[in-house]
This record gives C-alpha cells, structure tokens and sequence, in this order.
C-alpha cells in the first residue's frame, strides 16, 4: 500500500472550513484514498473515501489532484467536536486492514 | 443503526493472568479485525478474521490468540498478561471481502494489567 504524509498538528477556528492535506505520492492506479478520525479515546470513525473524482458526504468533502499523489480532507464549517486525529490512508479495498501513520492532530480553536 | 459492540469496557487484570475480550460486529457482517492502541501511540492491527477463518496477521503476541464464532462475534484471548499489555483494544467489522465497504469500529475496551 503507498505510504502517506500529513502534517502532524492543524489549529482551525470554529466555525471556519478546515482543510486537511495528504500526499500519497506513490499511489498506484487502482487504490483509493480513505480518512477516517479518532476522536479522543474513542474507536475510529470512517469519514469518506474516493479513487479519483472528487467526493462529497454529509460529514466531509475529499478533493484528489488529477495526478492522485494528494488530496486534501475538507470539513466545511467546523465545531469543536471535529477536534481529533485524522488519519489519511491508501488501500486497494476498503475492507482491508488499515495500517494508521501519525496523522494530523486537528484542534478546533473557539 | 447498530454498531460494533464490544465488552468489556474496562477490564483490570494483574500481571500473569489471562483476559477475554468480545466483540460483536455489526449485523451482516462477516469480518472482524482487532486492533491495540497504547497509550499515546497509533492503532496497531493485531489480527483480522472473515468467515471464522483467520484472514491476516499483524504484530500480534504468541500469549494472544482469537477467533471468530458461528454468529460472527469475535473474540480476543490474551494469556499470561504484562504490563505492557495495558491499551485500548478495538473492534472493527465490515462486510464482503474486496470491495470498498469502510471499517466500523467499537468504542474499545481499556485494558489495564497491574
């Protein structure tokens, strides 16, 4: 599976759109890109995955550059809730067994 | 809608001693994975199971073992306890086998050996 690389800490001010990138750089052509966030202490939580096109739920949007070696995780208006870690990772199915990197370490500031 | 379920929530054992965690995945779902999280650390995948058959393997201890049952709940065997074996352990199920349904994980259970 590529590897990926997310800045380890983002502050975003409630209320704002919080903008989370990963680069995956190695990603090959049949490999999606899943983020998921865990919220302290708690199980992690699937947010929403895409292969190439963007997409768009009712938690989060996923924009993929053309080439696919980034994307970027955007929560649109955030609350404090949305304070966590989210985790960016590459996988052929979404059912295989994620392997966590550090993450980046979101806090939503008041 | 359901959810992952897993007991206990908290779980104290002393050193040398054995524990068993459960987990019962969401209905229609036939595959589990089991993962530890130290304190402070990422989610490690310990070991995944998928029609009661053992699917992967990760760094998971020889002391440990699982399985998964008729009904598909799962459930994680941890003998001979240290301390190091203090962490969250979490849950998660999905359904099918390469396709891109997500993980759905369980709130853990918090495992702390003295």
């Amino acid at each position: 599976d590529a590897k990926t690389t997310q800045p380890p800490s983002m502050d975003c001010a409630e209320g704002r759109a919080a903008n989370l990138p990963c680069n995956h750089s190695t990603i090959s052509g049949n490999e999606y890109v899943y983020w998921y966030r865990q919220i302290h202490s708690q199980g992690p939580q699937y947010i929403i995955h895409g292969l190439k096109n963007n997409e768009t739920n009712e938690m989060a949007s996923l924009i993929i550059t053309e080439d696919r070696k980034s994307s970027t995780l955007i929560l649109p208006h955030a609350t404090l809730r949305d304070t966590a870690v989210y985790y960016c990772i590459v996988l052929n199915f979404g059912n295989e067994k994620l392997t966590f990197g550090t993450g980046t370490r979101l806090t939503i500031i008041p | 809608a359901a959810g992952v379920i897993q007991s206990p929530r908290h779980l104290i054992k002393e050193k040398r001693e054995t524990a068993t965690l459960k987990c019962y995945p969401i209905p229609r779902h036939d595959t589990v994975y089991w993962y530890q999280q130290g304190p402070g650390q990422d989610p490690q995948f310990l070991i995944s199971f998928y029609e009661k058959m053992q699917s992967d393997k990760g760094s998971i201890p020889d002391r440990f073992s699982a399985q998964q049952f008729s009904d598909y709940h799962s459930e994680l065997n941890m003998s001979s306890l240290e301390l190091g074996d203090s962490a969250l352990y979490f849950c998660a199920s999905s359904s099918g086998q390469g396709d891109n349904s997500p993980l759905h994980f369980g709130n853990g259970t918090r495992l702390t050996v003295t």
